[in-house]
Formats: C-alpha cells, structure tokens, sequence
C-alpha cells in the first residue's frame, strides 16, 4: 500500500541550526516525492519535487531508494522556515497523491 | 493570473444536509483536484477530474461526490453530512494533471457541521 510517514509532529529547532524534516513512503514502484508548504494563513505550496534535483529556499532533498526515504534539509534555520511541511508521495504520471500527515517547523530565536 | 478561488470559505451545516463546495481553476488549467484536511488525519485525497472526467478517486465514501463543468470548474458535493466531515476542503488545480509539481492550491472552504 501507498504510504507517507512524516515521524515527527513538531519539530524546534534555533535559527541558524541544521534542519532536517524526515520522511519514508512506501510504495512498489518508482514514486514521484514532493515537499509542500504552508505557511501561516498562506495556501499550501509546492517547495520542491524530487526530480528537478533543485534547492529552493535552501532546502534539498535526497530520494534514498535503499532507504525509501526523502528527508527535507537545510543547513542554517532562518525564522522565515518556520511553518508546516507535507512530504508527498505519487505513484505515476495519472495516479493520485498521498500526504504525510506534515511536521510544524518552529523557528526558535 | 488569478490564483485559484474557492467557494464559499466558510460553511456551516447540520447532520443530516448536504453541501456543495466550488472551485475555481487558474485559467487554462484542465485538472482539479480536491482533497479533505482535518487536524487528525491530514490531507487526505478526494477525487481529481480532468476534461469534466473522474480520473481518480481516494477511499471516501460514496456520499462524496464531484463534477467538472467544460470550463474546468468543479464542484464537490457532499450529501447526509456526518459531523466528521468537518474540515477544511481544499482543491487544486493544473495544467494537465500529469505532473503533480504543478498544483496550485486554493484558500481552502471550511465547513463545519453541527
């Protein structure tokens, strides 16, 4: 079955800290993997897609296939991060799309 | 461009009715998707249309239900309203439906049932 774990509800961490929002799917096949984004009262955006191999806001991400896992990262926190992350999951081309259950990053001063 | 429009934003129902939520697609996108968020399970997939076609469907009960009009708006409807069915009901739309990286989400129509 399609699945999209995102382990941690909430996640703290100080400005100018390493982040690193963790997510492991399940699915049998070659999945597409995205990270949304929502920030306060904003609509849910798309960060980033697997596939384009791009960094944006200074955030990558890293399809491991041995690990099924596609981990969101950014070396230095800045406030500005601080909002909910959904890693999601997509089976083909046509398929639907599976969310995780999203992680709240907090931004501490 | 106009971003994509939802209405109403916010609804207010009892057990028992029926509701209809409408979406409006960014101009020239053909897809629209609609998906169910609560605090409890997520984002959780509705049903995505494309050219006034259900091409896909998550695990809801029947009493969900959609259409697409041939300019691409689309419409949920949900009828015998449950009082779980209290949630933010989100759609998105695409060009084509075929690259998932081009949704573009709305503000969302929150309904509450009492």
């Amino acid at each position: 079955a399609q699945r999209v774990t995102q382990p941690e509800k909430l996640l703290s961490v100080f400005k100018g800290a390493p982040v690193e929002l963790k997510c492991n799917y399940s699915y049998s096949g070659s999945p597409e993997l995205f990270w949304y984004v929502q920030y306060s009262r904003q609509r849910l955006q798309l960060l980033l897609r697997h596939i384009s191999r791009e960094s944006i806001k200074g955030f990558t991400a890293d399809l491991n296939k041995g690990e099924t896992s596609f981990h969101l990262k950014k070396p230095f926190a800045q406030e500005e991060d601080s909002a909910m992350y959904y890693c999601a999951l997509s089976g083909s081309r046509d398929d639907k799309i599976i969310f995780g259950k999203g992680t709240r990053l907090h931004i501490l001063p | 461009k106009a971003g994509v429009t939802q209405t109403p934003r916010y609804l207010i129902k009892t057990r028992g009715q029926q509701v209809t939520l409408s979406c409006s697609p960014i101009s020239g996108h053909r897809s629209v998707s609609w998906y169910q968020q609560t605090p409890g399970q997520g984002l959780q997939f509705l049903f995505e249309y494309f050219s006034e076609t259900q091409r896909n469907k998550g695990n809801f009960p029947g009493r969900f239900s959609g259409r697409q009009f041939s300019n691409s708006r689309s419409e949920m409807n949900v009828s015998t309203l449950e009082l779980g069915d209290s949630a933010l009901y989100l759609c998105a739309s695409s060009l084509s439906g075929l690259e998932y990286n081009e949704q573009f989400f709305g503000p969302g129509t929150r309904l509450t049932v009492l």
